[in-house]
């Protein structure tokens, strides 16, 4: 089945460490996403990518990184400069032909 | 002002109401309207898409936009427990590269 898969569901991170998010999909999508959803919130863009190798900033995108060296994958970094990483984090596509975006399953990062 | 507003609720209804969802909105460049819900601890999953104005049907889910009064709907018929979940609106104007969400909408729906 086509889809977007994210791993780890669930991540368990010290304060100051960096943690990658993994981010998968076979849905031959050009363009990919994170967002990040906090409890009330609506959901916020950090990055997103349009192509291979080339990647934006998104609202907030301070304290994290992308990457974007094949279609198929968008690993998100959250780095030790980003002040409150614990968050719900959520990796979307779309195709260029349609404006509706796919939602992976989440990843829930807790920092401690 | 925000771009998307949406009611955060939460809307507690009996099973078997009509349900009703709303959004405003204020860039009328918007040409593309989405309903999403997400359950508790789950990515969101696409309801209801629709370009321009107009209605859209599907089984129990009607979504209605008016664009001269910047208005997005979600109607909910027959409303079941296993519709309880967070309903979050979206938007945007071409290409999806740049889609706006309403914060949500809680729905909890009592048997």
């Amino acid at each position: 089945d086509g889809g977007i898969t994210q791993s780890p569901k669930y991540l368990f991170r010290k304060e100051g460490q960096n943690v990658t998010l993994s981010c998968e999909q076979n849905l031959n999508h050009d363009a990919m996403y994170w967002y990040r959803q906090d409890p009330g919130q609506g959901l916020r863009l950090i990055y997103y990518s349009q192509i291979v190798n080339d990647f934006q900033k998104g609202d907030i995108a301070e304290g994290y990184s992308v990457s974007r060296e094949k279609k198929e994958s968008f690993p998100l970094t959250v780095t030790s400069a980003q002040k409150n990483p614990t968050a719900f984090y959520l990796c979307a596509s779309t195709s260029t032909r349609v404006s509706t975006i796919y939602f992976g399953e989440g990843s829930w990062l807790t920092v401690v | 002002q925000k771009e998307v507003e949406q009611d955060p609720g939460p809307l507690s209804v009996p099973e078997g109401a009509i349900v009703s969802l709303n959004c405003t909105y204020s860039n009328s460049a918007f040409q593309y309207f989405m309903w999403y819900r997400q359950y508790s601890r789950k990515g969101p999953e696409l309801l209801m898409y629709t370009y321009s104005s107009g209605n859209k049907e599907d089984g129990r889910f009607t979504a209605q936009v008016d664009k001269s009064s910047k208005y997005i709907s979600l109607f909910i018929r027959d409303s079941q427990p296993s519709d309880s979940a967070t309903y979050l609106c979206a938007m945007s104007d071409t290409g999806g590269f740049k889609t706006i969400f309403g914060a949500g909408t809680r729905l909890f729906v009592k048997a």
